[in-house]
């Protein structure tokens, strides 16, 4: 069963350091999110690719973060610097982007602890 | 703009008992609505899903949900909870135009006692 792929599954670093996460989406899928899940909460939405382009950036906080999808395949999310509030999980979804109630398959998430 | 309310941040049945998960939503157009789970540093994994169509939806683990737009509501139930039921459910909200933008709540943790 094709499923969404992420790593590195855990991450520890230092503030001030930086961090980067990739995502293999299923094969297809047009549309990638990345999006944060503090604990405790539910997910929060960062950023939103159709193909290599950004449709939906608004929720990152582009001073630390990005995020690219160049050949409209995998991606890559960054932050630089950490800070100690980043410590969450951060998880990669991807849907075909054929319609409007599609089913958004997620990954099983990268969790960054910051000290 | 959109939200999802998930009253009861906590939820405790025990084993062979009717699970009861609540999810009110707020959307100024006709939205989707979904529930997912989430097992323990796991990603998560749709449950079930309204559309179009029957306001009754059936899912996967036996559980189903209900849309009633007069209560706006999309409460999740099983009629006997089991210990592999123990996990994080979340409910979620995507308006039907515009952005696709999926909107979650805050997620209720479901204990099963033995």
């Amino acid at each position: 069963e094709a499923e969404v792929a992420q790593s590195p599954r855990y991450k520890i670093t230092e503030k001030s350091q930086a961090v980067a996460f990739w995502c293999d989406p299923i094969s297809g899928h047009a549309t990638l999110y990345w999006y944060r899940q503090i604990l405790g909460q539910g997910p929060e939405l960062l950023v939103q690719f159709q193909d290599e382009s950004v449709v939906d950036d608004s929720q990152l906080p582009k001073d630390r973060f990005s995020a690219e999808r160049l050949k409209g395949v995998d991606s890559t999310l960054k932050i630089q610097p950490a800070e100690l509030g980043d410590s969450a999980m951060y998880l990669c979804a991807s849907s075909s982007g054929t319609g409007t109630g599609d089913e958004q398959f997620f990954g099983p998430g990268t969790r960054l602890t910051v000290l | 703009a959109q939200s999802v309310t998930q009253l009861g941040s906590h939820v405790s049945v025990s084993e062979g008992a009717l699970v009861l998960l609540r999810c009110n939503y707020s959307s100024s157009v006709p939205p989707y609505l979904f529930w997912y789970v989430q097992y323990p540093n796991q990603g998560l994994q749709l449950l079930l899903k309204y559309t179009t169509g029957a306001t009754l939806v059936k899912g996967i683990n036996g559980f189903e949900a209900e849309f009633k737009k007069s209560e706006t509501s999309f409460h999740l139930t099983k009629p006997s909870a089991h210990m592999s039921d123990a996990a994080e459910y979340f409910c979620a909200v995507r308006t039907r135009r515009g952005n696709e933008k999926l909107t979650f709540g805050t997620g209720t943790r479901l204990t099963i006692i033995p």
